[in-house]
């Protein structure tokens, strides 16, 4: 157990609708990473948040969109759903330097969206 | 962040050492070579990082070359709870909170443990 919770752990919907993911990250961390991974693009970098901030973008689509909140939980938005965003997406969260473990990604367990 | 090529896939016995290989001739001087493994379709797990010094750990010991242009992590008694993807990733070690922290997962070896 990484610490890092994800709900819902599956996701089935129809295309153009619009999903949000959630992700609390550990204890006391305050950056989150989103990352998707489909099988034909592998694990990809989506986007990131530092204390309530964006930090970096990555592939992320316009149709995309995430927020990271006061309590430091964050939410994926997803919306006009494609048959190609079925995919899983990923929370991370990641800790200040400690002990040489910095930048150390701790996963959580994935949300596996299906748009049919 | 360098480029990493890693075979495709391995087996391994259960009860021997897996020794996972990958090549980063481009690393520069200032760059970590990270491994993550992914079980199945579970969030990626941190294994184990280094610089230039070997590297040992509870789970894995990382070897990497003088020139640094390639390691090896080594699973010194793999189980099958060890059958996963791993990912040997290169980047430089950066703060939390500057935007710059974003790991580049490439393909992976899919290493299966033999019974």
């Amino acid at each position: 157990d990484s610490g890092v919770t994800q709900t819902p752990k599956h996701l089935i919907t129809a295309t153009g609708q619009r999903v949000t993911l959630r992700c609390s990250p550990r204890s006391g961390d305050l950056s989150v990473y989103w990352y998707q991974q489909s099988l034909d693009q592998g694990l990809q970098f989506l986007i990131q948040y530092y204390n309530g901030e964006e930090r970096a973008k990555g592939n992320i689509l316009e149709r995309f969109s995430a927020q990271q909140f006061p309590d430091l939980h964050s939410e994926l938005n997803l919306s006009s759903l494609e048959l190609g965003d079925s995919a899983l997406y990923f929370c991370a969260s990641s800790a200040e330097f400690t002990s040489g473990r910095y930048n150390e990604q701790f996963f959580g367990p994935g949300t596996r969206l299906t748009v049919l | 962040d360098a480029k990493t090529t890693q075979p495709p896939s391995m087996d391994c016995a259960e009860g021997r050492a897996a020794n996972l290989p990958c090549n980063h001739s481009t690393i520069s001087g200032n760059e970590y070579v990270y491994w993550y493994r992914q079980i199945h379709s579970q969030g990626p797990q941190y294994i184990i990082h280094g610089l230039k010094n070997n590297e040992t750990n509870e789970m894995a010991s990382l070897i990497i070359t003088e020139d640094r242009k390639s390691s090896t992590l080594i699973l010194p008694h793999a189980t099958l709870r060890d059958t996963a993807v791993y990912y040997c990733i290169v980047r430089l070690s950066r703060a939390v909170g500057f935007g710059n922290e974003k790991l580049t997962f490439g393909t992976g070896t899919r290493l299966t443990i033999i019974p």
